[in-house]
């Protein structure tokens, strides 16, 4: 089982929908990253959080510690927000990383 | 706004031969990592390093890498004698706490073909 799962693998949207993007993750954690990697694959930091709410333009990030989840919010979705959104995970105590899978996200106008 | 550079953007190699991978973290940043991802896999963690010495690594960090901060501006990895399944992109990236404390900034990758 990974250590940390995303969920939906896939997604596809109209432009303008609001899109919602899980990850669950079974490890003690001091942090939780989001990350974007565009299709050439470059890879963008989006947040990180160890609780509570963080908001940046367009996007939304939240963390459930006692239920171990994380959610990525868009808000009114835009073809240029099309890219592989990636969960990863600060092991407690360490500077390592544990990503997810991803997310291939795909909007359309 | 100040970026992580890598060196070279592709690479292509011979199995067994050695290959060093560069990279310029962003200049007053003091934690460096590399990871790595397999075409179609998803990113994996290789090592961190902080104040000159290794931090943490994976259980893929075995004695075939290693990592260097030559000269206080450069950071690199080096593969002692590649295999296939070391083709990948390597990405390095670089913050100035660690991952518990801020978000990183990756570099664009150097892609390694091993032939």
């Amino acid at each position: 089982k990974n250590e940390v799962e995303q969920s939906p693998q896939n997604l596809t949207a109209q432009e303008g929908e609001f899109i919602t993007i899980n990850c669950s993750y079974s490890v003690g954690i001091s942090a939780l990253h989001w990350l974007q990697q565009h299709p050439g694959g470059g890879i963008v930091s989006l947040f990180m959080l160890s609780s509570g709410k963080k908001k940046h333009g367009r996007l939304i990030a939240t963390i459930n510690i006692q239920e171990k989840h994380s959610s990525l919010h868009i808000t009114a979705s835009h073809p240029r927000d099309s890219a592989v959104y990636i969960c990863a995970a600060a092991l407690y105590n360490t500077d390592k990383l544990i990503f997810g899978t991803g997310t291939r996200l795909q909007v359309f106008p | 706004e100040p970026e992580v550079t890598q060196t070279p953007s592709h690479q292509v190699t011979q199995m067994g031969q050695e290959v060093i991978l560069r990279c310029v973290p962003i200049s007053n940043h003091l934690y460096f990592y590399w990871y790595r991802q397999i075409l179609g896999q998803k990113v994996e963690f290789l090592v961190s390093f902080y104040n000159n010495e290794i931090s943490e690594k994976s259980e893929i960090f075995d004695d075939q890498f290693s990592v260097e901060r030559p000269d206080g501006s450069n950071f690199t990895l080096k593969i002692r004698s590649t295999k296939l399944e070391d083709s990948a992109m390597y990405f390095c990236a670089s913050s100035r706490q660690g991952a518990r404390g801020e978000t990183q900034y990756f570099g664009p990758g150097t892609r390694l073909l091993v032939l």
